[in-house]
């Protein structure tokens, strides 16, 4: 079965850099069609669209954050890694990844971590 | 702002049949298939619709969506209290190249 789990720092500085990892098993990212995105929620709020990595090492960023996003894949450890640059008070969030849904068609997120609170201050 | 746009609150009582609706452009759900999430309190959101109007394994067929133009409908029939939570739509912006969401709409089953 498919899962996945994201890890970092809790609290983090305004001006440093977050590095979030996701570990996920159940699927393998160097399989057709598979991709992890990173979504993220401050409190209270709605869902963010941040970040999306392709099998084939294709990439896609939200434009308002793409200066300061970057994903990165490791297939042999199973993880993708975000890094979000200057960070502020603003992007205190729950940052969840999650595994793309397999569609032909469109884009959606089937399974989803649990999530993880990052505080900047 | 959410690219894309939800009411942010409805609500129906046990049993009643309730829609939520989606509005966006044609550079997104105009042009690009649908999803919608239920986020209950305190955890991660949870694949509801993919495709416009295909559920996942376990989905009941309480759960469907219409689609018109440049608009999505959510509805739930039958509601049970177990309903409540936050519900979010979300699609590809093709001129954007982005993935996004609904601002989000909170279901109260009075």
């Amino acid at each position: 079965q498919i899962s996945l789990k994201e890890s970092g720092p809790t609290l983090v500085k305004p001006t440093q850099t977050l590095t979030l990892t996701c570990t996920f098993s159940g699927f393998s990212l160097n399989t057709n069609g598979v991709g992890v995105g990173w979504i993220r929620q401050p409190p209270g709020k709605a869902l963010e669209w941040l970040a999306l990595i392709y099998w084939d090492d294709d990439k896609r960023y939200s434009p308002s954050l793409k200066t300061r996003l970057t994903i990165t894949k490791d297939t042999s450890k199973n993880q993708v890694v975000l890094t979000m640059t200057n960070m502020d008070p603003v992007d205190t969030a729950t940052y969840f990844c999650a595994h793309r849904h397999l569609s032909w068609f469109g884009e959606a997120f089937d399974y989803w971590g649990q999530g993880t609170l990052v505080t900047v201050s | 702002q959410s690219v894309l746009t939800q009411p942010p609150s409805v609500s129906a009582a046990p049993g009643q049949k309730v829609t939520i609706s989606c509005s966006g452009s044609s550079s997104n759900i105009g042009n690009n298939y649908v999803s919608w999430y239920q986020q209950l309190p305190g955890t991660a959101p949870k694949l509801l619709i993919y495709d416009n109007n295909k559920r996942p394994s376990g989905i009941p067929d309480r759960f469907s969506v219409s689609k018109s133009g440049t608009s999505a409908t959510l509805g739930i029939t039958g509601l049970q209290t177990g309903d409540e939570a936050d519900y979010y739509c979300g699609t590809w912006d093709g001129s954007l190249n982005t993935g996004v969401f609904g601002g989000g709409t909170k279901l109260t089953v009075l």
